[in-house]
């Protein structure tokens, strides 16, 4: 029972570099999310998806888009990427975005912009 | 706008018992989460109180008052296990899809 698979799970990137974040779940979820997590702060919402074929800004949507590409996969793309952007990536899932909708998080991916 | 606020850490006795308080500030509000992280891990849904009350899930408890803008989680018979981040969470006024999350607690659990 997969869950939330993101790829990569570590990645190292110089400043103007781009770089795509895969994210799949096999629960069969309607809405998906992308978050970031800097150190000592809690996670802040960069984009998500509430259904297939849609997707909408979060608290922090500046220098990243996104992709819903079915059902199962919601990717995160920095085009170029900025020192600011180091941090972890989390990818989530939920059934439908209800209020008190559990969201089941991936194992994060490590950024470092350098 | 949005915020919320949580002591940043508690520490406790194995054993005992530990509350971690969160109050909030939202022009609308649907309700509060709480969301556990262990070091390096990922977040994992604990606990959702849509109305004010106590919620008993095992050894975690959670409680929200809306008059009073504040909520806390109750952990007993704490475990070394239990040393994680814990985070209180509100959907934005505007859409249930915006989780905001409160910065967290980091609770350290002693012998």
């Amino acid at each position: 029972n997969a869950g939330v698979t993101q790829t990569p799970k570590f990645q190292v990137l110089k400043t103007g570099q781009s770089m795509t974040l895969q994210c799949a779940q096999d629960m069969n979820h309607n809405s998906m999310y992308w978050y970031r997590q800097d150190p000592g702060m809690g996670l802040r919402l960069i984009y998500y998806s509430a259904s297939e074929g849609t997707t909408d800004k979060g608290e922090v949507p500046n220098g990243y888009n996104v992709s819903r590409l079915n059902k199962r996969e919601f990717s995160l793309r920095l085009e170029s990427a900025a020192p600011s952007q180091t941090s972890v990536y989390f990818c989530a899932s939920s059934a439908s975005g209800g209020a008190g909708e559990k969201l089941f998080f991936g194992s994060g991916t490590q950024l470092s912009v350098l | 706008g949005q915020s919320l606020e949580q002591p940043s850490e508690v520490t406790a006795v194995e054993g005992a018992i530990v509350q971690i308080n969160c109050t909030y500030q939202t022009s609308g509000f649907y309700g509060l989460s709480w969301y556990q992280q262990h070091d390096g891990g990922a977040p994992t849904f604990l606990s959702y109180n849509g109305l004010d009350g106590l919620e008993e899930t095992g050894r975690f408890s959670s409680f929200l008052s809306r008059s009073d803008s504040y909520g806390y989680l109750l952990l007993q018979e704490l475990q070394m296990k239990d040393s994680a981040s814990y985070f209180c969470a509100v959907s934005h006024p505007r859409s249930s899809y915006k989780l905001i999350f409160g910065s967290g607690t980091r609770l350290l659990v002693r012998p």
